[in-house]
């Protein structure tokens, strides 16, 4: 039980680059949510799906694109990156209405130059 | 909109000595969950301990617990016999009981736990 894992760990982007964050769970949990941690700033939820084939919009959406094609998997894509997007990335899931607790993937460091 | 607020920066706390942060939140809602989360420097978030609003009784986890003060609308953490394992940052969240899927979360206590 792998819990929540994001691929990569770290990544480099030249400003204009596009790609693909992964985060993956095998705890089949229903929610799984994308935030952004920058210094005194806090997690920021960017986008979140409430189950296969949704998703919504957070508090910080713009620039980013996700999909939830598959219940374990929930995509975070960059069409063009900036170096405001330069964060460190949060996965994170909940299994559903009644359980709260969010487990977290151990981040994704994105640096966009 | 609801929101979160942890006023200290950075904390520090001498080792086996207790320690509180502090964690106010501004909601409308009756019903709604709170979180305090650790962050270690290897980046993991961890659950530390859970609040429902509901619950009067303040939630205790081992050397964690907290002061739920509904009315007051803050949700401090005391820590107990700090261990150097302590040290990391903490951060408050709030859950609505229904309706949005969405956690706010504040922006962090830094904790130091000195030898």
């Amino acid at each position: 039980n792998a819990g929540v894992t994001q691929t990569p760990k770290f990544r480099v982007l030249k400003t204009g680059q596009s790609m693909t964050l992964l985060c993956a769970q095998d705890m089949n949990h229903e929610y799984m949510y994308w935030y952004r941690q920058d210094p005194g700033m806090g997690l920021r939820l960017i986008h979140y799906s409430v189950g296969e084939g949704t998703t919504a919009k957070g508090e910080v959406p713009d620039g980013y694109n996700v999909s939830r094609l598959k219940k374990q998997n929930f995509l975070l894509g960059l069409e063009s990156a900036a170096p405001s997007q330069t964060s460190v990335y949060f996965c994170a899931s909940s299994y559903s209405i009644n359980i709260y607790e969010q487990y977290f993937g151990p981040g994704t460091r994105l640096t966009v130059t | 909109a609801q929101t979160v607020t942890q006023s200290q920066p950075e904390m520090s706390v001498q080792e086996a000595e207790t320690v509180t942060l502090s964690c106010t939140y501004d909601t409308s809602e009756s019903d709604y969950y709170l979180f305090w989360y650790k962050q270690p420097p290897s980046r993991q978030m961890i659950l530390v301990i859970r609040q429902e609003a509901y619950k009067q009784q303040n939630a205790t986890e081992n050397r964690f617990s907290v002061n739920f003060q509904k009315a007051a609308k803050s949700f401090s953490l005391k820590i107990s016999d700090s261990q150097l394992g302590d040290a990391a940052m903490y951060f408050c969240a709030y859950r609505s009981g229904s309706g949005t899927y969405k956690y706010i979360f504040g922006t962090g206590t830094r904790l130091k736990v000195l030898a």
